[in-house]
């Protein structure tokens, strides 16, 4: 069965760090590029970055660049996102999804809040 | 890069058609082929409904059928059943960030 888990969601202070996962498992993860995207409560979808099968190109929407870095780790099937400086704004479930956005995760949720 | 437009509503009765619009602009959903919609229960994650303009994945009703004209592309539900109660995203890639979707459209079945 082709699956994503997010996982590393919390609360967080302004300020603060947080790093998501994302477990990969019943496809090739290395064949695929994949994208984070993230809903605040009671508001729409949002993309937030992307990366290459192998790494090698990363975009982010404009909001997030500069704070958050996407990374993935084929041997591991797995999928990353740090986020510094986080802000009451990301307040949001972030979810991972493969490709085209057809497999996503169940989310997972991070509060920002002092 | 701003949110395509939904109508933040549509309703319907069970076995009608009901059509929802996605506008955007020459530099989205004008110039793409890869304009998605997607299907999200509350508090569930987003389902693709259609993707490359009209396309169905394996197992998708085909009482789901999208389409596009100029900016605006279209997801129409026929024969609406209860389970189609839902919120709905459209996304289209776009000239200056690779993705971008509208802001949802909440489907009532009446």
């Amino acid at each position: 069965e082709v699956q994503l888990v997010e996982s590393g969601g919390g609360l967080v202070q302004p300020g603060g760090s947080l790093r998501l996962s994302c477990a990969a498992s019943g496809f090739t993860f290395g064949s695929y590029w994949m994208s984070w995207l993230r809903q605040a409560p009671g508001k729409g979808l949002e993309w937030v970055a992307n990366i290459k099968e192998d790494g090698t190109k990363k975009y982010y929407v404009g909001s997030v660049k500069g704070r958050f870095t996407i990374s993935r780790d084929n041997a591991k099937n797995s999928l990353y996102l740090q986020m510094n400086s986080l802000r009451a704004e990301d307040t949001a479930v972030y979810y991972c999804a493969r490709d085209a956005f057809d497999v996503w995760g169940q989310g997972t949720m991070v509060t920002v809040s002092s | 890069q701003s949110a395509l437009t939904q109508p933040a509503s549509v309703s319907g009765s069970p076995g009608q058609s009901i059509t929802i619009s996605c506008t955007g602009t020459s530099s989205d959903v004008g110039t793409s082929n890869y304009v998605s919609w997607y299907q999200q229960h509350p508090g569930r994650a987003p389902k693709l409904m259609i993707y490359d303009v009209s396309n169905r994945p394996s197992g998708v009703s085909n009482r789901f059928s999208g389409s596009k004209s100029g900016n605006t592309a279209s997801l129409t539900i026929s024969g609406l059943r209860a389970e189609d109660e839902a919120d709905y995203y459209c996304c289209s890639s776009t000239s200056s960030s690779p993705y971008v979707f509208g802001t949802g459209t909440e489907v009532t079945v009446l």
